[in-house]
């Protein structure tokens, strides 16, 4: 089992809230990635990383940032939250790029 | 066209039978291929990945990868109800120097039943 975590598992924020999801691996992997999945709907990359100071955006287009200013650890950052950013938020790292491990997620809903 | 993609679903065998999931991908560049397995409100865990045309078992798992028609299938050999799941295909692709982007395309997912 692949040890990367996240937290909060569930947030619930008012609009124009900033908030930041938390995403740190022990396993030091050099390559860490952000998906968005809505219920039903399949998973869209919206932030990666190849290593420390390397971010770079997704296939999906979002409002949020990433930062990477440690190997273990790559936080998402909404500057102001909004109705349209509920969603499950999965963070993954990996060491080669190809098999990739997940952490639980976090479910965001913004009312 | 989606880049991936995968029959929704659901798929419902009894329980014993042999699950067959299927996917097809549009990029004939893609590499590396990928099985993930869902539970409901919980994130995807890896199960089998494959590289190489042909098949590739792990206990009751067995995906089969054929290039040329560009297809991955994932069975599930002796179901269980414990299988019951959304089952995601993901395909990534290797850049012109051969290492990876490390970008996973993912299906929308084959919702798979076992019943007892």
């Amino acid at each position: 089992e692949a040890d990367i975590y996240q937290t909060p598992r569930y947030l619930v924020i008012g609009t124009g809230k900033k908030i930041t999801l938390e995403c740190s691996q022990t396993m030091g992997h050099d390559k860490m990635y952000w998906y968005q999945q809505d219920p039903g709907m399949e998973l869209h990359l919206i932030h990666y990383s190849y290593g420390v100071n390397s971010t770079e955006k997704g296939d999906l287009s979002s409002e949020s940032t990433v930062s990477r200013i440690r190997t273990e650890h790559f936080p998402l950052t909404l500057e102001s939250a909004r109705p349209s950013h509920t969603s499950q938020y999965l963070c993954a790292s990996s060491i080669t790029g190809n098999e990739q491990f997940f952490g639980p997620g976090t479910r965001l809903t913004v009312l | 066209q989606k880049e991936v993609e995968q029959n929704s679903g659901p798929l419902s065998v009894p329980e014993g039978a042999i699950a067959s999931l299927n996917c097809t991908y549009s990029d004939r560049g893609s590499q590396s291929f990928f099985w993930y397995r869902q539970y409901s409100g919980k994130s995807p865990e890896l199960i089998m990945f494959i590289y190489s045309n042909g098949d590739k078992e792990d206990g009751r798992f067995t995906a089969q990868l054929n290039k040329a028609s560009q297809y991955v299938s994932l069975l599930i050999r002796d179901s269980q109800p414990s299988d019951s799941a959304t089952y995601l295909c993901a395909v990534i692709l290797l850049n012109a120097g051969g290492t990876s982007y490390g970008k996973l395309t993912f299906g929308q997912g084959t919702i798979l039943t076992v019943h007892p």
